[in-house]
C-alpha cells in the first residue's frame, strides 16, 4: 500500500533556479511528515519534520537552501534553491501513536534533482 | 551526539551464501534501531526494527538483526542470499522521545551478489 506520493519524480534544475516539490500523504494515520536528502554519495540526512498545517522551516546546507511548508494535513512542500550538486529528496511519514511503533518512518519514492 | 557507522562500504557474496552486514551505533541510553534497503533507482524500504526487548528481531525476506548493548552493535544477517538482495543497506538510529523523527543514518553498505 502506497502511503506517500511525490512529484515531480525527477527534475533538471538550471543552476540558480529554485524548484518546488510536493509530497502527498495517502493515509491520515501517519501525519508526522519529514524531508530527508540523499546526496550523490548516497548519504542520507534529515532535514525537517512538520506536523501541523501552517508549519514552516528553513535550513541552509552545503549545496542547497531549503524551505519546507506543511500546507495541509495531507500535503508537504519543499522549495529547493541555490542547489550546486544533484540530490534526491525523500518525504517520510510516521504514525501518530504512543509507544515504540510511532518511530517507524515510511519513505516516499523520492524526487531526483539534477543540476544543469 | 548519536551516530551510526557501517564499516563496510561494499560487500560481495555468492548467491546462497550467508551474509552479515555490520552496524555500530553511538547513543546515550538504549536507542530504537532500523535497517532499510534501497534497491537500484528506488526509495528506501523498512527491513526490520528494534525496540527494547528481544535482542534478535526478524524482518522481511529472511533478514534478521541482533542488538548488542555491550558492543553497541546492530548487525544484519541472512542465512542464504538471493540475487534479488543486490541493493544498498542502511542502518539508522532514532531518538526515543515523542515527535522527533530525526533518524541518523549510516553511510550504507552496497551488497553485490555474484553467481
Amino acid at each position: 500500500v502506497t502511503l506517500l506520493e511525490q512529484n515531480p519524480r525527477w527534475r533538471l534544475v538550471p543552476r540558480g533556479q529554485a524548484v518546488n516539490l510536493r509530497c502527498i500523504l495517502k493515509n491520515s494515520q501517519y501525519p508526522w511528515m519529514s524531508w530527508y536528502q540523499q546526496d550523490l554519495q548516497k548519504q542520507l540526512q534529515w532535514l525537517f519534520t512538520l506536523r501541523s498545517p501552517g508549519d514552516k522551516e528553513v535550513k541552509s546546507l552545503p549545496g542547497a537552501d531549503y524551505l519546507a511548508t506543511r500546507v495541509t494535513d495531507t500535503e508537504l512542500r519543499l522549495q529547493v534553491a541555490n542547489m550546486s550538486q544533484g540530490r534526491t529528496l525523500y518525504c517520510t511519514c510516521s504514525a501518530d501513536l504512543l509507544g515504540a511503533s510511532s518511530y517507524e518512518q515510511y519513505f516516499g519514492p523520492g524526487t531526483r534533482l539534477t543540476v544543469l | 551526539a548519536q551516530s551510526v557507522t557501517q564499516p563496510d562500504a561494499r560487500v560481495t557474496v555468492s548467491e546462497g551464501a550467508s551474509l552479515q552486514l555490520r552496524c555500530k551505533y553511538s547513543y546515550f541510553g538504549t536507542p530504537y534501531l532500523f535497517w532499510y534497503v534501497q534497491y537500484p533507482r528506488q526509495g528506501l524500504q523498512l527491513l526490520l526494527k528494534y525496540y527494547p526487548g528481544d535482542p534478535v528481531v526478524q524482518g522481511v525476506n529472511g533478514f534478521e538483526a541482533e542488538f548488542s548493548k555491550s558492543n553497541s552493535s546492530f548487525h544484519l544477517r541472512k542465512a542464504s542470499v538471493h540475487w534479488s538482495d543486490w541493493a544498498v543497506y542502511f542502518c539508522a538510529v532514532s531518538p526515543t522521545y515523542t515527535g522527533n523523527y530525526k533518524y541518523v543514518f549510516g553511510a550504507g553498505t552496497r551488497l553485490k551478489v555474484i553467481a
